[in-house]
């Protein structure tokens, strides 16, 4: 079974700052994915960024960045230029690549208990 | 509007009581997911649809817990004899099917709605 670990219940950055997000996770699998969502008060999850697990560079959007780290099972994300609208609860959430094969692959995330960033002015 | 819809947004019942909880997917997403989120942690799987038929129920806490997609769009999630352990957020997402060889396919972004937020008295 996977694991997923997020160290920091709560973290607060200054408008304009740069924020770093932790997240450690358990897994045998070779092939993964690996997400960051973002969850407002709107409770609706909303995907941030995506990482494959077979590749070696960091995914990038826009602001967000990550600092996957396979080796360590670490999978970090950056936010620079923080914003007040980045106040958000973020999970930290794996999924299994798996074997493709009729009933599909790969569909069941696992998440992290979450981070609750608070951007203030 | 062009993204998943649940409702209710919010329930109250007393214990003991039948309820519904009712999703509609993206037009056109053959794939469904219910999660559950309790008060401070990430979602839960509970249950994953492929079309109309239900391809993972590994989930689902007990068999008070039931999902029907009967015509492969719009989902209900029903829950029997509420306890108040069932208090949580029940999130639905939904993505689309993508074919990936012969009689193989896999799922694509799961796109969140902004779920059902129930409580048990």
């Amino acid at each position: 079974a996977q694991t997923v670990t997020q160290s920091q219940p709560e973290m607060s950055v200054q408008e304009a700052e740069t924020v770093t997000l932790s997240c450690t996770y358990d897994t045998s699998e070779n092939n993964y994915y690996l997400f960051w969502y973002k969850q407002p008060p709107s409770r609706q999850m909303i995907l941030v960024i995506r990482q494959e697990a077979y590749k070696q560079q960091n995914a990038t959007e826009n602001r967000f960045s990550v600092n996957f780290q396979k080796a360590a099972k670490s999978f970090s994300l950056k936010i620079s230029d923080s914003q007040l609208g980045d106040t958000a609860m973020y999970f930290c959430a794996f999924m299994k690549r798996g074997r493709e094969k009729s009933g599909g692959s790969n569909y069941k995330l696992t998440f992290g208990k979450g981070t609750l960033l608070t951007v203030n002015p | 509007g062009a993204g998943v819809s649940q409702t209710p947004s919010n329930k109250v019942t007393e214990k003991g009581k039948y309820v519904e909880l009712r999703c509609d997917p993206i037009s056109g997403h053959t794939a469904l997911y219910w999660y559950r989120q309790s008060l401070g942690q990430g979602p839960e799987f509970l249950i994953y649809f492929q079309g109309t038929g239900a391809a993972d129920d590994s989930g689902l806490p007990n068999d008070r817990f039931f999902a029907v997609r009967p015509e492969g769009s719009v989902s209900t999630l029903k829950i029997q004899r509420t306890e108040r352990g069932d208090s949580a957020v029940y999130l639905c997402a939904s993505s689309l099917t993508i074919a990936s060889g012969r009689n193989a396919w896999k799922t694509g972004e799961l796109f969140f709605g902004e779920g059902s937020r129930l409580t048990v008295l």
